[in-house]
């Protein structure tokens, strides 16, 4: 069984500060990375997709990849409150017709105002 | 968001009532899933269907039984259910599996 493990937190930020949140992956092939942020009682929305190593930038949201150590963050730039959620990390495994995202347990994310 | 929607997005219902909860996407997508949330903990993948051919069952009780009959339409039929069955349960749809998937708003489910 493929694994995908994140920090459960809670990870607690003061608004306007760095949150980083990380992500580790057991399939040496996976090759599609995601991020989704749910907020309590509803449901995940997609916030970033990766495919690459390095960076990707969108807004105040930073994916990082690095395929050898298997691992993808994501860094939020001036927290703000609203970004207090739940952060899943997905990551496809698999091959062949059954490829699958596999989810981590995700991690609180707190931005105290 | 329009483009995978549940029915209902409540319900309650007793142990011994039979019910069913609707999924539908206008996106286009060939994979549908049903998932499972319960309270503070993660989500369960339950079923997934690919082309309408059921793919994946997470060694789910037979008393959730789903239903493909098409690409865009995912029902998940619940009887004889148990109070620890009380949950958030979603649907989600992708192009094919293993890319992004897209959630829809999710139906808070509580046994009696």
């Amino acid at each position: 069984q493929k694994e995908v493990e994140q920090n459960s937190g809670p990870l607690s930020v003061p608004e306007g500060a760095i949150a980083s949140l990380n992500c580790t992956y057991s399939d040496r092939g996976s090759q599609s990375f995601f991020w989704y942020r749910q907020y309590s009682g509803k449901s995940p929305e997609l916030i970033m997709s990766i495919y690459s190593n390095g960076d990707k930038e969108d807004g105040r949201f930073t994916a990082q990849l690095n395929k050898a150590s298997q691992y993808v963050s994501l860094l939020i730039r001036d927290s703000q409150p609203s970004d207090s959620a739940t952060y899943l990390c997905a990551v496809e495994s698999g091959q062949g017709g059954s490829e699958k995202l596999v989810f981590g347990k995700g991690t609180k994310l707190t931005v105290n105002p | 968001e329009t483009g995978v929607t549940q029915t209902p997005r409540h319900l309650v219902m007793g142990m011994t009532n039979k019910k069913s909860l609707k999924c539908e996407q206008h996106l286009g997508h060939n994979a549908m899933y049903w998932y499972k949330q319960s309270a503070k903990k993660p989500l369960e993948l339950m079923f997934v269907y690919n082309f309408k051919e059921q793919t994946e069952n997470n060694s789910v009780p037979s008393r959730f039984s789903p239903e493909c009959p098409n690409s865009s339409h995912l029902f998940l039929h619940l009887h004889t259910l148990q109070p620890e069955d009380s949950a958030l349960y979603l649907c989600a749809s992708s192009q094919r599996t293993g890319v992004t998937q897209y959630f829809g708003p999710g139906t808070r489910l509580t046994v009696l």
